[in-house]
């Protein structure tokens, strides 16, 4: 199998915090992960593309600053959130696509819901 | 731009019926099409996926049927179950050394009623 952790599943917490997410591979190298937001109802909007020991790859509109992504090894990546506000409020979900072999799926964390009073 | 076009956004069907969702793509470079299953609160599983040299592949009650040169996929549920219900969505991905994003669809809600 293909196994995508993600960490915490959800977090409440005061606008102005900053908050981490953990995505981890548990079961096979990650050269990319992915990161997306979800909003009811609605489809994965893709955030940055992160691979590993290099800089994020932001799509257009999402702040780099604010949404701070470092992919350390093969296996982690985190979003940092930073000096959240209630507008931060959403469903964020990592993927990771395996190294090597081409035309692989991405495999999904189990999201983590972020809600900022 | 939406890069991939997916229908009907919801779909009610009695238990034992076919589910039938549809996708769209423009993008000739696409070469890789898979279709994931979200639960509310969960993150997207892998369901099914094809890739454009094969009209058609079949898992269990689950087939991709692929239209090249319409460039369309459609995604058949067969003999549909309550446990079924959930948002589907259809994604599409360049050739390998082109991309690695996935362009996925805009999802359809599917309720399957006992």
């Amino acid at each position: 199998g293909a196994v995508v952790s993600q960490h915490p599943s959800r977090v409440i917490c005061k606008s102005g915090t900053s908050v981490k997410i953990e995505c981890r591979s548990l079961d096979f190298q990650a050269t990319t992960m992915f990161w997306y937001r979800q909003f009811p109802k609605q489809s994965l909007m893709l955030m940055a593309t992160s691979n590993e020991g290099s800089k994020a790859t932001y799509e257009q509109g999402v702040e780099k600053d604010k949404f701070l992504i470092n992919h350390a090894s093969l296996t982690l990546s985190t979003l940092t959130v930073t000096s959240a506000h209630p507008e931060d409020s959403s469903f964020y979900i990592c993927s990771a696509k395996k190294q090597g072999a081409p035309n692989q799926p991405q495999h999904f964390g189990d999201g983590t819901r972020l809600s900022i009073l | 731009q939406q890069q991939v076009k997916q229908s009907p956004q919801s779909l009610i069907v009695q238990k034992g019926g076919i589910s039938i969702i549809n996708c769209a793509y423009e993008n000739t470079a696409f070469d890789y099409f898979p279709w994931y299953q979200q639960f509310p609160g969960k993150g997207p599983a892998l369901l099914i996926a094809i890739r454009p040299d094969v009209s058609e592949k079949k898992e269990g009650r689950f087939t991709i049927s692929f239209n090249k040169s319409a460039k369309q996929f459609s995604l058949h549920i067969m003999d549909s179950q309550p446990g079924d219900s959930a948002t589907y969505f259809c994604a599409a991905s360049p050739a390998p050394g082109t991309g690695n994003q996935f362009y996925f669809g805009t999802g359809t809600s599917l309720t399957v009623i006992p």
